[in-house]
């Protein structure tokens, strides 16, 4: 199976960069993921990286290290509408299922 | 395109009544999840199907937990009896294959057991 750790809160004011760490344990994955869930909404698909190094979508970028078994999401030029939980997941290469982390909130006060 | 929908968005019922949620996926998408968020946890796979097959159901209580597609498209969960525990949201999700990393969540059916 896999276990993924994330930070579980971080607290950021607007225009800052925030990184959400994410390391994992696992037999073999595919690549790793970020989904961003706002309160009460579904989670959407940010990011993925299927291969070590930086994927930069606008604001957001995701990082991944398989040496190191970790990976992290950087949010810059923090804004209100950023305060919201973001989930790491990996699918495993044994058993096909994405996993999930427990989850970060991020805060964005102004 | 329309998203995956979901249905009830929020039912209470009492402990060892029964529940059933209703999803329906992007169409196309021969990949269908259920997952389970309790409050402050990440979201937890229950069942998955390609088409109308399991793929995977290794972490569903199915003492109490069942879940079908028929026909490859709208998919039904059912939990009976509920439990105390059981309260959670439960997100319905879907992909293009199964081995795609982006999943297309609904807005998720908000189950509280008393």
């Amino acid at each position: 199976g896999q276990s993924l750790e994330q930070p579980s809160e971080v607290t950021a004011v607007e225009g800052a960069i925030v990184q959400i760490n994410c390391t994992y344990q696992t037999s073999g994955f595919y690549g790793l993921s970020w989904y961003q869930q706002h309160d009460g909404g579904a989670p959407t698909f940010l990011s993925y990286n299927g291969l070590d190094g930086l994927e930069e979508t606008g604001r957001f970028s995701s990082f991944l290290s398989r040496s190191d078994s970790y990976g992290y999401l950087l949010l810059q030029e923090l804004q209100m509408k950023d305060s919201a939980s973001y989930f790491c997941a990996v699918r495993g290469l044994l058993d096909y299922k994405l996993s999930f982390g427990a989850g970060t909130t991020v805060t964005v006060r102004a | 395109e329309a998203g995956v929908a979901q249905s009830p968005r929020y039912k209470i019922i009492e402990k060892r009544q029964s529940v059933a949620f209703w999803c329906n996926p992007i169409s196309g998408h021969a990949t269908l999840y259920w997952y389970q968020q309790i409050l402050g946890q990440g979201p937890k796979l229950l069942i998955q199907f390609q088409n109308n097959g399991v793929v995977d159901d290794s972490q569903l209580p199915k003492d109490r937990f069942s879940a079908e597609r028929l026909k490859g498209v709208d998919s039904t969960l059912k939990i009976q009896p509920a439990k105390l525990e059981d309260s959670a949201v439960y997100l319905c999700a879907s992909s293009l294959e199964g081995g795609a990393n982006v999943l297309t969540f609904g807005a998720g059916s908000r189950l509280t057991v008393l």
